[in-house]
């Protein structure tokens, strides 16, 4: 089986910009979570999405949002961009089953500058 | 305080040593996972654990869920052992597997 997916792997924004990422999970996983990593915070939660529904949020502000599509891909979309949106956004796939405990299989990453 | 931590934060090891990172954890979990990040970014998922011990090749884990500690070992360690290792817990307050709270992470690094 194909591993996860992300596009685009590196993208460069200025200050007040928009930027979509999209993840494709493993086939046949219905879960896609995703997560921000910075030098000074590590690696943080951002939502969670299941069967086209958002399952989780983490305490991200409003400008970070996302959505699922009926094939499990997933987007996450920033708006409004500040510097301190340059991150490695990751997203990771699992079945879905939600209380079992389950393996995440994690993307390369999108890594965003912001300037 | 942060949910997940880990010790230590930076490692530097001789080629063979035998190698231990401690993770502690002050939620309810339902699984801890052990995660390795090379340069670049990618992670790789390592072991999850819900009880007891597991191995794989010269990496062993084991979690205490009692006292909410878990530790990675790695044996007989080698050059390309060298990554940032990360532990991580799901299922915390009775919730979804996909939302993880994560450690600050270990850098190992492993000199010939």
């Amino acid at each position: 089986k194909a591993g996860v997916t992300q596009t685009p792997r590196y993208l460069i924004k200025t200050r007040g910009q928009q930027v979509t990422l999209s993840c494709s999970p493993i086939s046949g996983h219905r879960s896609v979570s995703w997560y921000q990593q910075t030098p000074g915070q590590g690696l943080q939660f951002l939502f969670e999405y299941f069967s086209e529904t958002q399952r989780n949020k983490g305490n991200f502000p409003g400008r970070f949002s996302g959505r699922q599509f009926s094939n499990s891909r997933s987007e996450m979309n920033v708006s409004t961009l500040e510097l301190g949106d340059s991150a490695l956004y990751l997203c990771a796939s699992s079945v879905g089953q939600s209380k079992r405990p389950e393996t995440q299989y994690f993307g390369p990453g999108t890594r965003l500058l912001v300037l | 305080k942060n949910e997940v931590e880990q010790s230590p934060q930076n490692l530097t090891a001789q080629e063979g040593e035998f190698i231990t990172i401690n993770c502690s954890y002050s939620v309810g979990i339902s699984a801890l996972h052990w995660l390795q990040q090379h340069p670049g970014g990618g992670i790789v998922s390592l072991f999850m654990l819900s009880s007891g011990k597991k191995k794989h090749g010269r990496l062993i884990a084991t979690i205490n869920i009692q006292e909410k500690h878990s530790s990675l070992h790695i044996t007989a360690s080698h050059p390309r052992d060298s990554a940032v290792y990360i532990c991580a817990v799901g299922g915390h307050y009775g919730g979804s597997q996909g939302n993880l709270i994560f450690g600050k992470g270990t850098k190992l690094s492993v000199k010939p």
